[in-house]
């Protein structure tokens, strides 16, 4: 059962944007750095943002991450067919059960 | 551009220690502040992160997995490894191997292929 709570699935026409929330506690996000993966069906996870808002070099701008309090927020514009893909949040739980966590993913669908 | 593969056995009986390596290659796993991880992710599941060792030998394990795995690290061979004992049928999963950047992970990149483990007798 994740720590971290995303909605199972968004969907949007192409040139559309999605946001997608992950949401914790004050043991996880509220405390630590969230990033965000992209999984392509059959493929590895892809890192999108670091740092609650940073894009590694070659990740296109249409890709944002926000965080306030214990939520965090990826944001998708100009929705494209190849955005197809699961999205997973993480980050780093210091509660009892010290460790690195995931969200549960959502499906993004292009309509 | 540093990459990592997986490599082992793809079948594992139940009860008997599931054994994996990851390659690394482009870049020295001793050089660099970095920490090699296992995470993991059952059939249509989310992911769940095992643990990870540092070039120097210190490992860090998912309290939930501790008394089952052991991660080492070969830096003459540039690989890492994992072990988990005592395997069950809920231990079938694709099992990837990761960089990160910190000891209380930041991000992971790269991510290696992944490699399909099934538990079954």
């Amino acid at each position: 059962q994740s720590v971290l709570t995303q909605p199972p699935s968004v969907s949007a026409a192409p040139g559309q944007k999605v946001t997608i929330s992950c949401s914790g506690s004050s043991s996880d996000i509220g405390n630590n750095d969230v990033s965000w993966y992209q999984q392509v069906p059959g493929t590895a996870p892809k890192l999108l943002i670091y740092d609650n808002n940073k894009r590694p070099s070659g990740i296109p701008d249409r890709f944002s991450g926000s965080k306030s309090g214990t939520s965090a927020t990826l944001g998708i514009t100009g929705l494209q067919t190849g955005d197809e893909a699961d999205y997973y949040c993480g980050t780093w739980d210091s509660s009892r059960s010290v460790s690195y966590v995931f969200g549960s993913g959502t499906k993004v669908t292009v309509l | 551009q540093v990459q990592l593969q997986e490599s082992g056995p793809g079948l594992v009986k139940p009860s008997q220690t599931l054994s994996l390596t990851c390659s690394v290659s482009g870049g020295s796993i001793s050089s660099g502040a970095y920490y090699w991880n296992w995470i993991r992710q059952s059939p249509g599941k989310g992911l769940e992160w095992i643990g990870y060792i540092y070039n120097t030998g210190g490992t860090y394990y998912n309290p939930f997995l501790k008394s089952r795995i052991t991660i080492s690290v070969d830096t003459s061979k540039n690989q890492f490894s994992l072990k988990l004992s005592s395997v069950t049928a809920a231990d079938t999963a694709v099992y990837y191997c990761a960089r990160a950047d910190n000891w209380k992970p930041n991000w992971f990149d790269p991510w290696g292929q992944g490699i399909l483990v099934t538990v079954s007798s």
